[in-house]
């Protein structure tokens, strides 16, 4: 079955532009999550949404925000982009919190110049 | 708050011999999940052993096995028979309570000597 996707691949963005990732968890899995992973601060959590509903936030900005649709696709989107916000952000669906641990893509690498 | 640490940035294999990489956590929970995972270049990270808190028995996935010792709040992974495939960088990871999301360590780098 198709895995955990992620668009775009790659992305070069300006300071103060917004921009809007996408994930499309594998089919069935009704949890998707964000992390944000930097060399300096590792993997970072951003948010989980379930079933459209946000049910779990990091400590990050309110420029950082997601969403999650019907169909289980979720979108993140980060406002007045900033030259530290440069990152690879990953995406990871799951059935069941924790049971059968997550599945991740292989991620957006966001360029901010 | 639940942390997660790996202290060897890197360490190095000869091809089929046996590497283990250390990990420990912080946490007052006690129910919660242990992983590991592998991120090689292609950036994807890829979901190797996974430790349920409540089992004694440690876990094992044809050539890797993890030691948790869950008094001294160890959870080391352990690849047998290492291969060029396993070079990447592995992380070790924690879930618990009604919290699912993932706290990370800092990973450690795995490079595997032809």
């Amino acid at each position: 079955k198709a895995g955990v996707t992620q668009t775009p691949r790659y992305l070069i963005k300006t300071r103060g532009q917004q921009v809007t990732l996408s994930c499309s968890p594998i089919s069935g899995h009704r949890s998707v999550s964000w992390y944000q992973q930097t060399p300096g601060q590792g993997l970072q959590f951003l948010f989980e949404y379930f079933s459209e509903t946000q049910r779990n936030k990091g400590n990050f900005p309110g420029r950082f925000s997601g969403r999650q649709f019907s169909n289980s696709r979720s979108e993140m989107n980060v406002s007045t982009l900033e030259l530290g916000d440069s990152a690879l952000y990953l995406c990871a669906s799951s059935v069941e919190r924790r049971l059968d641990g997550y599945t991740f893509g292989s991620g957006t690498r966001l360029t901010v110049v | 708050a639940q942390t997660v640490t790996q202290s060897q940035p890197e360490m190095s294999v000869q091809e089929a011999e046996t590497v283990t990489l250390s990990c420990t956590y912080d946490t007052s929970e006690s129910d919660y999940y242990l992983f590991w995972y592998k991120q090689p270049p292609s950036r994807q990270m890829i979901l190797v052993i996974r430790q349920e808190a409540y089992k004694q028995q440690n876990a094992t996935e044809n050539r890797f096995s993890v030691n948790f010792q869950k008094a001294a709040k160890s959870f080391s992974l352990k690849i047998s028979d290492s291969q060029l495939g396993d070079a990447a960088m592995y992380f070790c990871a924690y879930s618990a309570g009604a919290n699912s999301k993932l706290t990370f360590g800092k990973g450690i780098t795995l490079s595997v000597r032809p």
